[in-house]
């Protein structure tokens, strides 16, 4: 089954703990990003892929850091979390080919909760 | 440069009524845009999609959108509300990245759909 999964699903930590969440697809996608998702205001995408050792920068990157060393994997390291970094997270791949109507797929969110 | 603006922040109808979600973009481009939806705990799963075919789209569940250049709109229908439609719901325009062709996405701030019996 294509899918994207994140883990774990539901954290919760203290100030200044690193953590790191997980994401996989299996769909060979070569681009993947993160987004965060907080009350009225939508998701905001954190940091994209475009493929292997290529990230950069989304709207609201300040305190979070990625890597893409393999094509499947994709995750969001949050070196020193705090509080206002409390929100539900998702993944997403795609592909490029056909242009911007291409589907994202995301993966199932992580609620993270900072203390 | 793009944006999305949904109307209403809270929709409530009852069983069997009509459903209208509003939303409005904003874009220089021709642009694609897209309906999510979110139920509770779970993660988001495309409704509909417009790409510059028709402007009449589709989507699963009986959901469907019209796409309205002349006023910048893209509201989400349903002639009959279930039950099982009480979700979040976001309207996402895309725009190509000019570095690879990567497409991002970028949501209104949702509208919850409250559905009563």
């Amino acid at each position: 089954e294509a899918q994207v999964t994140q883990n774990p699903r539901y954290l919760i930590t203290v100030t200044g703990k690193k953590l790191t969440v997980t994401c996989s697809q299996n769909m060979n996608h070569e681009y993947m990003s993160w987004y965060r998702q907080d009350p009225g205001l939508g998701l905001r995408q954190i940091y994209y892929s475009m493929n292997v050792e290529v990230t950069d920068k989304g709207d609201v990157p300040e305190g979070y850091k990625v890597s893409r060393k393999e094509k499947r994997n994709f995750p969001l390291i949050l070196e020193s979390p705090s509080p206002n970094q409390t929100s539900l997270y998702f993944c997403a791949s795609t592909q490029p080919a056909g242009g911007p109507g291409n589907e994202q797929f995301f993966g199932p969110g992580t609620r993270l909760t900072v203390l | 440069a793009q944006s999305v603006t949904q109307l209403d922040s809270h929709v409530s109808v009852s069983e069997g009524t009509p459903v209208l979600l509003r939303c409005n973009y904003s874009s220089s481009y021709s642009p694609s845009l897209f309906w999510y939806v979110q139920h509770p705990n779970k993660g988001l799963q495309l409704l509909l999609k417009y790409t510059s075919a028709a402007t009449l789209v589709k989507g699963i569940n009986g959901f469907e959108a019209e796409f309205k250049k002349s006023e910048t709109s893209f509201h989400l229908t349903k002639p009959s509300a279930h039950m099982s439609d009480a979700a979040e719901y976001f309207c996402v325009v895309s725009r190509i990245m000019f570095s690879g062709g990567y497409n991002k996405l970028i949501f209104g701030a949702g509208t919850r759909l409250a559905v009563h019996p």
